[in-house]
């Protein structure tokens, strides 16, 4: 019963570095999301994906690219890290369906930027 | 544009004190859902309830319990008798209704730093 899986849980990375962090679930949900967290800021909405193949920018996109090519995947890209961009990020999912909007949260990565 | 205030960033309470965290929003949607998260130290995101906005039951669960007033856009959450366990940010959010883009994604509080003193 794994629900919300995220990759890696700790990483570090040099300014100008590229990485992948990879989101996956086995609930069969439609909708994912992709959100950091940083202190006194609360979560905020990077991309969010509402179903295989389509992808949507959300409150703070810049600087990250997703894709969503399996239903039960959700990729969070950073193409060249900068320090603003240590954080920590959270993947969600849940149901298509408004009456099941309870989401589910992975364990989180902390992603630091030097 | 949806909101939630979280006005208190922390707050303070000796073991066996009640503490209530305040919640307000701020949404345009007629349909819409509110949540409380909690976040222990270890970090992972805890969800505690939902409620939508035709139901203004409040709602107890042990000691956790929820106010919500539509007439002043609040969802308040009281713990009774503290625990040192209770200790966590506790986020307050929101989830878009019938005029949002279809996301339903959640809108989320700054959080409240709840720390239960032995």
């Amino acid at each position: 019963n794994a629900g919300v899986t995220q990759t890696p849980k700790f990483r570090v990375l040099k300014t100008g570095q590229s990485m992948t962090l990879l989101c996956a679930q086995d609930m069969n949900h439609e909708y994912m999301y992709w959100y950091r967290q940083d202190p006194g800021m609360g979560l905020r909405l990077i991309h969010y994906s509402v179903g295989e193949g389509t992808t949507a920018k959300g409150e703070v996109p810049d600087g990250y690219n997703v894709s969503r090519l399996k239903k039960q995947n959700f990729l969070l890209g950073l193409e060249s890290a900068a320090p603003s961009q240590t954080s920590v990020y959270f993947c969600a999912s849940k149901w298509a369906s408004f009456m099941n909007t309870e989401a589910f949260f992975g364990q989180g990565t902390r992603l630091t930027v030097v | 544009a949806q909101k939630v205030t979280q006005a208190q960033t922390e707050i303070s309470v000796v073991e066996k004190e009640d503490v209530t965290l305040d919640c307000v929003y701020e949404t345009r949607d007629t349909t819409y859902y509110l949540f409380w998260y909690k976040q222990p130290p270890s970090g992972e995101l805890v969800f505690l309830i939902r409620r939508n906005s035709f139901d203004e039951q409040n709602e107890i669960s042990g000691r956790y319990s929820w106010n919500f007033q539509k007439s002043t856009s609040s969802f308040n959450f009281t713990i009774t008798a503290s625990q040192v366990v209770d200790s966590a940010v506790y986020f307050c959010a929101l989830s878009e209704g019938d005029s949002g883009a279809g996301s339903y994604q959640l809108t989320f509080g700054k959080g409240t730093k709840l720390s239960v003193i032995p």
